[in-house]
Formats: structure tokens, C-alpha cells, sequence
């Protein structure tokens, strides 16, 4: 089993629709992120929380939201999904300052 | 905002051929860290350099931090298909709020014809 999953792994959904994704972890790690991946712009930062009452904001929060329900749980809502929300998002972990991340394998979302 | 870019944005090489990956900056980082991501899954970490100068091996990849920590080069000799993917170079340090952030360049990504 993967020690971070993310669910739903492909979401077809329209305009204006609220959607959520959600994370687990396994491996135990306080800190916890939301990454959106779009072809030729790389990996962009929404949300981070470094523990259960942490909640900070990364380069691109507008139209998102999260909730950090547990130290192994974070999940990211989309209140009105709208199309430039099309994008492939992982959740990631780290255990340390020095950042290093484990990803899981990526929740594809398509906002028609 | 710190920036990382990464060149060649694509490279298409057969197996066997030598190549090199570049990580750019104007910043400093404390760290860098290189990762492979392959089709339908997240990125997985490879190497994480933390001193200027510094060399890393990977069976037949090589990483180096530059001198002054704003720069990394990956190094694969004799290319194999297993070696496909999408290369993200990512500089670690601290943001304006004074919290550990990670910067991603936008990756290489690489293709090993047999």
C-alpha cells in the first residue's frame, strides 16, 4: 500500500460544482502540503500545514481551501470548481526542515 | 521569489548517450533536491545536496551543487529507457514568513530511445 494516498485519483466535475480531494499518510509526518502540476509550469504550492492546528498559504490559495482533520489526514476543496482548475494535484509529506517530500500519485481533476 | 530554471525543458537521446540536466538560479538555497517523476505517478525523490561544491553518485547518475548554492547539474551516463521521465529540480531555504520553502523548477523532461 502507499504511504501517502490520495482519492479520488481521476475526477470529471463542471463549472461551479464543489469538489473535495482528500490525503492520508502512513508514514507518520507531521508536515503535510497541496501541490497543483500543470504541463510547462511545474509544481505550485496551494496549501501547507506543519501540524494539526497549522494552516499557512502557498503561492496559489485563490478558489482553494483545506482542512487539516488529523495528523495523518489533509484535504483540499475546491468551493466552485471552475475550468483553469484543470490540473493534476499530489498531496505530499515531509519529516523534517530539510523539506524532503514524498508525494502520492496524484489526483487528476478536469473541470468542464 | 526565488526561481529556479531548468535546461533542456525536453531532451529525446538514445540509450547509451551521455547527458546532462541543469538547475539554474539568481538565489541561494541551503539545499536542492532532485526528483524523477514517471508517467501517472508522484514525483520520488533521488538526491538531496546541501554544500556548495558537493558531489553525489547514484549508481550512473551524478549530482553537483554549485560553489556558490545556486546552481545543480544531473549527469546520466549511458542512458537507459528505465531512465524516461519528467527531472524537477527543487531549491530549498527560507520564505519571507521566515518557514522552510521548497521552489520546483518547471523539469526536464527526458526520453530514452532503445
Amino acid at each position: 500500500d502507499a504511504d501517502v494516498t490520495q482519492t479520488p485519483r481521476n475526477r470529471i466535475t463542471k463549472t461551479g460544482k464543489r469538489i473535495m480531494l482528500e490525503c492520508s499518510q502512513t508514514k507518520g509526518h507531521d508536515r503535510m502540503y497541496w501541490y497543483r502540476q500543470d504541463p510547462g509550469l511545474g509544481l505550485r504550492l496551494i496549501y501547507y500545514s506543519f501540524d494539526v492546528k497549522d494552516i499557512n498559504k502557498g503561492e496559489i490559495s485563490d478558489g482553494y481551501s483545506v482542512s487539516r482533520q488529523a495528523q495523518a489526514k489533509f484535504s483540499l476543496s475546491l468551493e466552485s470548481a471552475i475550468p483553469n482548475q484543470t490540473a493534476l494535484y499530489f498531496c505530499a509529506t515531509s519529516e523534517s526542515r530539510t523539506g524532503e517530500l514524498f508525494f502520492g500519485e496524484g489526483s487528476r481533476l478536469t473541470v468542464l | 521569489t526565488q526561481l529556479l530554471e531548468q535546461s533542456p525543458q525536453f531532451l529525446s537521446i538514445q540509450e547509451g548517450e551521455n547527458l546532462t540536466v541543469y538547475c539554474n538560479s539568481s538565489s541561494v538555497f541551503s539545499s536542492l533536491q532532485w526528483y524523477r517523476q514517471e508517467p501517472g505517478e508522484g514525483p520520488v525523490l533521488l538526491v538531496t545536496v546541501v554544500t556548495g561544491g558537493e558531489v553525489k553518485k547514484l549508481k550512473r547518475l551524478t549530482f553537483q551543487f554549485g560553489d556558490a548554492r545556486k546552481d545543480s547539474s544531473l549527469h546520466i551516463t549511458a542512458a537507459q529507457p528505465g531512465d524516461t521521465g519528467l527531472y524537477l529540480c527543487a531549491g530549498g531555504g527560507n520564505s519571507g514568513a521566515g518557514s522552510y520553502q521548497l521552489t520546483f523548477g518547471k523539469g526536464t523532461k527526458l526520453s530514452v530511445i532503445p
